[in-house]
């Protein structure tokens, strides 16, 4: 099975910083990559699909970047509300495995 | 709109089975699959398999091959989650997903059932 490891596990950032967390899979996985955000008690959200396709309604302050073993998950400029464990997941084939979680805090 | 409802929380003993049910609306029930999901206290998301709604075709994690069966009840438009042999580490709030249209991605969700196993 491919493996997805995203690092790091955990950051501290300031309001206004710019955030960046990456998500490496074993094997090529082309775009087949989404992005989610999970805040605590919550149910997990998505945030962007195919790599790099923000979903509706998502703020544009969220990217994600790459492609076959290599994704970026860039917040440009951290706000409190960003608080929140991010995940990444691949969706080319079974099993449809997250990455191991990434705990955004604020500074 | 899309809503996935899913069965309440349930206490289970060790050993015992649990089942959870997922109620989809707002859409044509076979028209996608349907994913389970699991997290553990404090951990991460799990995936544990995928049903097809139209012909209970079903694909499951090799972790959970030998105690999951997921199944689907076209005529109510509720797909199921059937977990066995539950151990204390199965303690976790289990969740129902959908892809959208043209993707995998997870954008609907089930609001999470929580199992608690213990003696």
């Amino acid at each position: 099975d491919i493996q997805m490891t995203q690092s790091p596990s955990s950051l501290s950032a300031s309001v206004g910083d710019r955030v960046t967390i990456t998500c490496r899979a074993s094997q090529g996985i082309r775009n087949y990559l989404s992005w989610y955000q999970q805040k605590p008690g919550k149910v997990p959200k998505l945030l962007i699909y195919a790599a790099s396709t923000l979903q509706s309604g998502v703020p544009s302050r969220f990217s994600g970047s790459g492609s076959d073993t290599d994704f970026t998950l860039t917040i440009s400029s951290l706000q409190p509300e960003d608080v929140a464990t991010y995940y990444c997941q691949k969706y080319n084939s079974a099993p449809w495995t997250f990455g191991q979680g990434t705990r955004v805090e604020i500074k | 709109q899309v809503q996935l409802v899913q069965s309440g929380a349930e206490v289970k003993k060790p050993g015992a089975s649990v089942k959870v049910s997922c109620k989809a609306s707002g859409y044509v029930f076979t028209n996608f699959y349907m994913h389970w999901v699991r997290q553990a206290p404090g951990q991460g998301l799990e995936w544990m398999g995928i049903i097809s709604p139209t012909d209970g075709t079903t694909t499951y994690a090799q972790k959970f091959q030998d105690r999951v069966t997921m199944t689907s009840d076209t005529s109510t438009g509720t797909v199921y989650m059937d977990l066995s042999s539950l151990r204390s580490e199965d303690t976790a709030v289990y969740y129902c997903a959908r892809p959208f249209l043209g993707s995998g991605s997870f954008l609907h969700w089930g609001q999470g059932t929580l199992v608690t196993v213990s003696s």
